[in-house]
């Protein structure tokens, strides 16, 4: 069974700092990688997608990369803003599949 | 306007009440999802439909019916067999195996 593991769990950075958000899947037969963005309350927000064929994808100051041999995809937020405060999940989407297994995701707070 | 809308916002349910809430899309897609969301814990899926008059049941799909009688509308119902249905609701919707869009999201609460 697919699992996505998202590690910090929380992050607190002062603004202008460039993060990482890491995403971990345990079976590397995916099709597809997706980044999601989550303000508190409301709905999915989708940031980023990365085919399994590609190794990263960029979208203004976000840049998603995949390992899918390691079973691994970072999350690149060049300088930060308090703008960015928010969840940030990541689901995969299984190669035989038509489901999306989501990880917990990663809170993420700028302090300005 | 194009997008997923659900509805309502908030919900209350009684116990032994069932309830349904609405998810609508004029994205023209085939596929549609149903998740729910607890408090620090990822999405789980609860049930799919990839076509009209055909769906299959998510890997938390007791206490949950559903119905897919259009292309727009795929309604979930939360019957009084679900004991535990506060959390945090989401509808999601999906052409092919690209890249998937939500809706924003019922709040449902047992009082």
């Amino acid at each position: 069974k697919q699992e996505v593991t998202q590690i910090p769990a929380a992050l607190s950075v002062p603004e202008g700092e460039n993060l990482v958000l890491n995403c971990s899947f345990t079976d590397s037969a995916i099709y597809n990688l997706q980044w999601f963005r989550q303000d508190p309350g409301k709905g999915l927000t989708s940031l980023l997608l990365i085919q399994s064929s590609q190794r990263e994808q960029t979208s203004g100051r976000l840049n998603a990369s995949l390992d899918k041999s390691s079973g691994r995809s970072t999350l690149y937020i060049a300088a930060s803003q308090p703008g960015d405060s928010a969840t940030y999940l990541c689901a995969v989407m299984e190669e035989y599949g038509n489901k999306l297994v989501f990880g917990a995701g990663t809170i993420l707070r700028v302090k300005s | 306007d194009g997008g997923i809308t659900q509805s309502p916002k908030y919900l209350f349910r009684k116990e032994g009440q069932n309830v349904t809430l609405s998810c609508e899309q004029n994205l023209n897609h085939d596929a549609m999802y149903w998740y729910r969301q607890d408090p620090g814990q990822g999405l789980r899926l609860i049930y799919y439909s990839q076509i009209v008059n055909d769906f299959q049941k998510g890997d938390i799909a007791e206490g949950y019916s559903v119905s897919r009688e259009k292309k727009e509308s795929f309604p979930l119902t939360v019957t009084s067999a679900q004991k535990n249905p506060t959390a945090f609701y989401l509808c999601a919707t999906r052409q092919g195996r690209t890249e998937a869009f939500f809706g924003q999201g019922t709040r449902l609460t047992v009082v």
